[in-house]
């Protein structure tokens, strides 16, 4: 079956540091890739659209400076946390259709993000 | 714009016991639905999906959902619950056609007690 992996799964990092969230799609291709945000006890939150080959589009308030989106390949999108406070604190899944779509979306085991 | 309402935060229910979860959409057409579970710390695991067809949809684990388009709702059911069945229980939605994103409900948290 399709799989998505995610790599850190945790990272710790001090205040004003910049961390680099890796999501790969194993086996298909991914043009399209969603980045989530999950607060302690909540809903896991759309963040933005990683598109291979052209710009990330940002959900309205997520701080598209902040959270730097790359997909340079079928298979790879990057979220890169900018100068990381205590408030990004979050843990982070990224996830992918299938091509063709098939309206399932595939996703990573996610990243927990500790910023001190 | 599309929504998905879990009107319950937290059950609790005895192992053995029956257990049903509320998913409530809103949205103008029929979007693909989806039940997810996820345990503390961990990622998220897909129980079941509609997409269409037959209504009644089985998934992992001994869980079912049945979708009634004259309710819009999309209910997890499974007939005796397991002490591992404590987690966290997402409902979710995309829409029918292309690269688009789920839309989650805020979650249910099931406890389960002896």
């Amino acid at each position: 079956g399709a799989v998505v992996s995610q790599h850190p799964s945790r990272v710790i990092c001090k205040s004003g540091t910049s961390v680099k969230i890796e999501c790969r799609s194993l086996d298909f291709q991914a043009t399209t890739m969603f980045w989530y945000r999950q607060f302690p006890k909540q809903s896991l939150m759309l963040m933005a659209t990683s598109n291979e080959g052209s710009k990330a589009t940002y959900e309205q308030g997520v701080e598209k400076d902040k959270f730097l989106i790359n997909h340079a390949s079928l298979t790879l999108s990057t979220l890169t946390v900018t100068s990381a406070h205590p408030e990004d604190s979050s843990f982070y899944i990224c996830s992918a259709p299938r091509f063709p779509n098939t309206g399932e979306l595939f996703f990573g085991e996610g990243s927990r993000l500790t910023v001190l | 714009a599309q929504s998905v309402t879990q009107p319950d935060i937290h059950i609790t229910v005895s192992e053995g016991a029956s257990l049903e979860l509320r998913c409530n959409y809103s949205y103008g057409a029929t979007p693909y639905l989806f039940w997810y579970v996820q345990s503390p710390g961990q990622g998220l695991q897909l129980l079941l999906k509609y997409f269409s067809g037959d209504t009644l949809v089985q998934g992992i684990k001994g869980f079912e959902a049945e979708f009634k388009r004259s309710q819009s709702s999309f209910n997890l059911r499974k007939p005796s619950v397991h002490w591992s069945d404590a987690a966290e229980y997402f409902c979710a939605v995309a829409l029918l056609s292309g690269n688009t994103p789920l839309v989650f409900g805020k979650g249910t948290r099931l406890s389960v007690i002896a």
